[in-house]
């Protein structure tokens, strides 16, 4: 079956650096993808893994393993806005999201 | 720019009733959209997806006379909740997927359905 797993939640400091792990099983891959979704609101788009490695964008970086069903956001200098839950979502054969259930991120001053 | 709009925002009815939401993309053409719905603290549920011109493809489990979509032009599908039941209040939640590239979906700000 299609599984995606992240932690449930995650506690870090404001200005530290947090690293958040997701593990997929798709059938079939093309690619993997990163929301960030604040309480009440609507998921926003952070980044998206089709091949090994990281990106990075800012202070946000995405990691790719494909051999290992491995991926990590990665967020640096940490803020208070960034208190939210990070979605983890695999694309399957189809081009269908396979969602991991968030992982929410509490940032403590 | 792949501005994705709902609305209504947030819509309270009655048991019994039918509530229709209306998931716009702006600023590109949306071959398909996807129907979410998300109850407290979790995840996405994928109900359906809506592919323009053709009928939606329903999630199991997701009872398709219940919920009505129809994506009648390249910008914009709806998803009427038909005699609604307070079972129903929930955030839901569409998205449209750019055409080409990358098959990223933006997502528009969601709709929270309250039925009393």
């Amino acid at each position: 079956g299609q599984n995606i797993d992240q932690p449930t939640e995650m506690t870090a400091t404001e200005g530290a650096i947090v690293q958040i792990n997701c593990t997929y099983q798709t059938s079939g891959f093309n690619g993997l993808f990163w929301y960030q979704q604040h309480a009440g609101e609507a998921p926003t788009f952070l980044s998206y893994n089709v091949l090994d490695g990281l990106e990075e964008k800012g202070r946000f970086s995405s990691f790719l393993s494909r051999s290992k069903g491995y991926s990590y956001l990665l967020l640096k200098e940490l803020q208070m806005k960034d208190s939210a839950s990070y979605l983890c979502a695999g694309m399957d054969s189809n081009y269908q999201l396979i969602w991991g259930a968030g992982t929410k991120l509490i940032i403590k001053p | 720019g792949a501005v994705v709009s709902q609305h209504p925002s947030w819509v309270i009815c009655k048991s019994g009733t039918s509530v229709k939401i209306e998931c716009r993309s702006l600023d590109f053409q949306a071959t398909t959209m996807f129907w979410y719905r998300q109850f407290p603290k979790q995840s996405l549920m994928l109900m359906a997806t809506s592919n323009e011109g053709s009928k939606a493809t329903y999630e199991q489990g997701v009872e398709k006379d219940k919920f009505l979509i129809n994506h009648a032009s390249l910008t914009l599908s709806t998803l009427t909740v038909t005699s609604a039941h307070p079972e129903d209040s929930s955030f839901y939640i569409c998205s449209a997927r750019l055409p080409e590239g990358t098959y990223e979906q933006y997502f528009g700000p969601g709709t929270r359905l309250t039925v009393t």
